[in-house]
C-alpha cells in the first residue's frame, strides 16, 4: 500500500480535534454506502455503513452523514487520534447488482 | 481467527506467463470479490461472486478470469499478463446483501509486477 497515497487529497488535523472527510458519489441508484480505512501496507478495513433510507448513523467515535439530494457522504471522526492516520475511502453499492464503486480516497494526517 | 488470505503477497513475472493469485476465506461468506488498486484511481472491482459457481464482471474485468468452485476459494487468473496489469490486488469477502451485511473483509493484498 505504500504507493496508494500518491496524488491523494490530504486532510491534516490536530490530535483531539474532530475530522470531517467528504465524498461525492456518482450513482443515484446506489442504496448503500460504506466507509473504509486503509493503513499503509494493509487492506481496507470496514468502519461504518449506511443505507439510503437513513441520513445519519453513529458508531464508536464515528458518524456518517448521507445527503442524497446532492449525492454527498461524509465521515466525522470525533477526538481524532494518531491511530486514525490512514487513507479513507467511501464506497457505494447497489443491492440489485452486488457491485461496489470506491472513491479515490482521502489521506488523514493527525498532528501531535 | 476470521480472515481472508491471499497468495502470493508479492509476485514479479514476465509478459504472457500465466499466473494465479489465490484467495481463501474462513468465514463461510457467500460473497467474494477481487479489486485492483492503482495510484489516483482507488479500488476498482474486477470480478465478484455471489455464491459457488456464480460470478459476474466488475468494472475492469478485461484480461482476468475467476472461478468459484468452492465457497471458501476465489482464485484470480491472468492467462496472459501484460505490464498494464501491474498493480496491487485485493480479495474481499462478505455475507453480502443477501446475508444482510455489506461489510467486506479484505485480504492483505498481492503486489504484482509484470515486466
Amino acid at each position: 500500500g505504500e504507493s496508494v497515497g500518491l496524488h491523494l487529497p490530504t486532510l491534516s488535523v490536530q490530535e483531539g480535534d474532530n475530522s470531517i472527510i467528504n465524498c461525492a458519489y456518482s450513482n443515484s441508484a446506489s442504496d448503500y454506502f460504506i466507509w473504509y480505512k486503509q493503513e499503509s501496507g494493509k487492506g481496507p478495513q470496514f468502519i461504518i455503513d449506511i443505507r439510503s433510507n437513513m441520513d445519519k448513523r453513529q458508531g464508536q467515535r464515528v458518524t456518517v452523514l448521507l445527503n442524497k439530494t446532492v449525492k454527498h457522504l461524509s465521515l466525522q471522526i470525533a477526538a481524532t487520534q494518531p491511530g486514525d492516520s490512514a487513507v479513507y475511502f467511501c464506497a457505494e453499492g447497489s443491492s440489485g447488482t452486488y457491485k461496489y464503486i470506491f472513491g479515490t480516497g482521502t489521506r488523514l494526517k493527525v498532528l501531535a | 481467527e476470521a480472515q481472508v488470505t491471499q497468495n502470493p503477497r508479492y509476485l514479479i513475472t514476465v509478459t504472457g506467463k500465466k499466473l494465479t493469485v489465490t484467495c481463501s476465506q474462513n468465514m463461510n461468506h457467500e460473497y467474494m470479490s477481487w479489486y485492483r488498486q492503482d495510484p489516483g484511481l482507488g479500488l476498482r472491482q474486477i470480478y465478484y461472486s455471489m455464491n459457488v459457481e456464480v460470478t459476474d464482471k466488475g468494472d475492469v474485468p478485461e484480461g482476468y478470469k475467476v472461478s468459484r468452485k468452492e465457497k471458501r476459494n476465489f482464485p484470480l487468473i491472468l492467462e496472459s499478463p501484460s505490464p498494464n496489469q501491474t498493480s496491487l490486488y485485493f480479495c474481499a469477502s462478505s455475507l453480502g446483501p443477501q446475508g444482510g451485511s455489506y461489510e467486506q473483509y479484505f485480504g492483505p493484498g498481492t503486489r504484482l509486477t509484470v515486466t
